[in-house]
C-alpha cells in the first residue's frame, strides 16, 4: 500500500515569504501530525489533525498553521519565514492517533530559508 | 510533561560488537516506539512496545521496555555496517491523544 507522501521534497524560500507544505496520509488513516526536525532541537511536535480538527498543538508561534481536508490530506503553512525555520518538516500518519496506533512518517520536506 | 532522554547521543562501534542504547522517560508513557533514520531520509518504524516487560526482536536489534524503571533499551548484536543510522525512541503520555515525544537520537556508526 502507498506510504505517506509529502510534497515538495525540497524548497528554498527567502525571509519574509510564506510557504505551504502538503502531506497525503496512508489511505484510511485519519490522523496527521507534523514535526520539525533540526540538528539543534531534534524532532519537535508542531500539531496534529484528526478528522479535519486540530487535536493537539505544540509550542510554535502563530506563524505556523495547518489544516486537514475531508480526504485526510493535510497542509501546513508558515508565514513570514525566518532563517530559523530552515528544517526538515516531517508528517506522520496514523489510523487513530499516535497514542493508539503506530505512526508512519513521510520522506519529509527540506525547507531552506535564505 | 513527558521528557525522553537517550544515551549515548553518539556511538561508534566496531563490526561484530554488541552495544545497548538507553532511553529514559520522565513520566508514565503508554507505549514506547523506536525509529531508525538514515541520513536525509525519513523515520522508519522499528518497534512498538506496549507493556511492561515487552521484548521485540528483528534481526540484530532487540528492544525491551521496563515501565517501572521508565526505561527502554535497544540492544545491537554483532553490529554490521548496514546498521549505521540514527535511532530515536519516542513515547506518549497516557492522558488523551497526546503527540509523540522524541529523544534526541543516537547516531550510530559501525566501522570495520
Amino acid at each position: 500500500k502507498a506510504g505517506v507522501t509529502q510534497t515538495p521534497r525540497y524548497l528554498i524560500k527567502t525571509r519574509g515569504q510564506q510557504v505551504t507544505l502538503s502531506c497525503s496520509p496512508i489511505s484510511g488513516h485519519r490522523s496527521v501530525s507534523w514535526y520539525q526536525q533540526t540538528p539543534g532541537q531534534g524532532l519537535q511536535f508542531l500539531f496534529e489533525y484528526f478528522s479535519e480538527t486540530q487535536r493537539n498543538k505544540g509550542n510554535f508561534p502563530g506563524r505556523f498553521s495547518g489544516r486537514q481536508f475531508s480526504n485526510s490530506r493535510s497542509e501546513m503553512n508558515v508565514s513570514t519565514l525566518e532563517l530559523g525555520d530552515s528544517a526538515l518538516y516531517l508528517c506522520a500518519s496514523s489510523l487513530l492517533g499516535a497514542l493508539n496506533t503506530e505512526a508512519f512518517f513521510g520522506q519529509g520536506t527540506r525547507l531552506t530559508v535564505v | 510533561e513527558l521528557k525522553v532522554e537517550q544515551n549515548p547521543l553518539f556511538l561508534s562501534m566496531q563490526e561484530g560488537k554488541n552495544y545497548t542504547i538507553y532511553c529514559n522517560y520522565s513520566t508514565t508513557s503508554d507505549r514506547l516506539y523506536w525509529y531508525r533514520q538514515d541520513p536525509g531520509k525519513s523515520l522508519e518504524s522499528l518497534f512498538v512496545l506496549l507493556s511492561n516487560g515487552a521484548v521485540k526482536q528483528e534481526g540484530r536489534l532487540m528492544a525491551s521496555l521496563d515501565t517501572k524503571a521508565r526505561l527502554s533499551t535497544l540492544h545491537i548484536t554483532a553490529a554490521v555496517h548496514d546498521l549505521s543510522a540514527t535511532y530515536f525512541c519516542a513515547g506518549a503520555t497516557n492522558s488523551g491523544n497526546t503527540p509523540l515525544v522524541f529523544g534526541k537520537g543516537t547516531r550510530l556508526s559501525v566501522i570495520a
